[in-house]
């Protein structure tokens, strides 16, 4: 069965620090996404990856930074958390084409005070 | 560029009754189109997709789209719904070229009322 999972569920940070979320797929997919999710938007596209140490920006990047050192683990950084990066950040999969089904893991919520 | 709409952020229905969740997109090439559900507290997962071929698609748990072309429409039905359809729906359209990115919608959250 295909699994996708995230270090964390639920996560409080303070202002400033430096945060890591962790993706980790058992399925050899090569394609992996970092999103967040808010309400009244949507999911909204961090980074994605289509190989290892290879990283392209989505549609709102600022503020975040990625690393993929290994096909099957993706991290999501915040390098100084900021309130406004408050929320539900997902995780995804793909094997690799436009057509293949994106497989997400259960979502870290975050919360920066 | 791509685009989604969902139309009706919520939507509430009586069990038994028709499902429908709207959603037009706006795509230069031709479209992969996705809907994905998400209940409390998880992750999404895939309902159905359209990629080519027949334009009526069929998913899980008893829910079907029609890929319409001419409206640039993909609306998502079901003839019954029932309670454990509660969820929030996102509809996607896969960007051009192999890369796998979608573009989502921003959602609608279906209600169902006993």
């Amino acid at each position: 069965d295909v699994k996708v999972t995230q270090s964390s569920r639920y996560l409080v940070k303070r202002t400033g620090e430096k945060v890591f979320l962790e993706c980790v797929q058992d399925m050899d997919h090569e394609n992996m996404f970092w999103y967040r999710q808010d309400p009244g938007l949507g999911l909204r596209l961090i980074y994605f990856s289509y190989d290892v140490k290879m990283k392209e920006k989505g549609d709102i990047p600022e503020g975040y930074s990625v690393s993929r050192e290994k096909k099957e683990r993706f991290s999501l950084i915040l390098e100084s958390a900021s309130t406004n990066q408050t929320s539900m950040y997902l995780c995804a999969s793909s094997p690799g084409l436009g057509t293949d089904t994106q497989y997400f893991g259960p979502g870290t919520r975050l919360t920066v005070l | 560029a791509q685009s989604v709409t969902q139309l009706g952020s919520h939507v509430s229905v009586s069990e038994g009754a028709l499902v429908l969740l709207r959603c037009n997109y706006s795509s230069s090439v031709p479209p992969y189109l996705f809907w994905y559900v998400q209940y409390p507290n998880q992750g999404l997962q895939l309902l159905l997709k359209y990629t080519t071929g027949a334009t009526l698609v069929k998913g899980i748990n008893g829910f079907e789209a029609e890929f319409k072309k001419s409206e640039t429409s993909f609306h998502l039905t079901k003839p019954s719904a029932h309670m454990s359809d509660a969820a929030e729906y996102f509809c996607a359209v896969s960007s051009s070229g192999n890369t796998g990115k979608l573009i989502f919608g921003q959602g609608t959250t279906l209600q169902v009322k006993p």
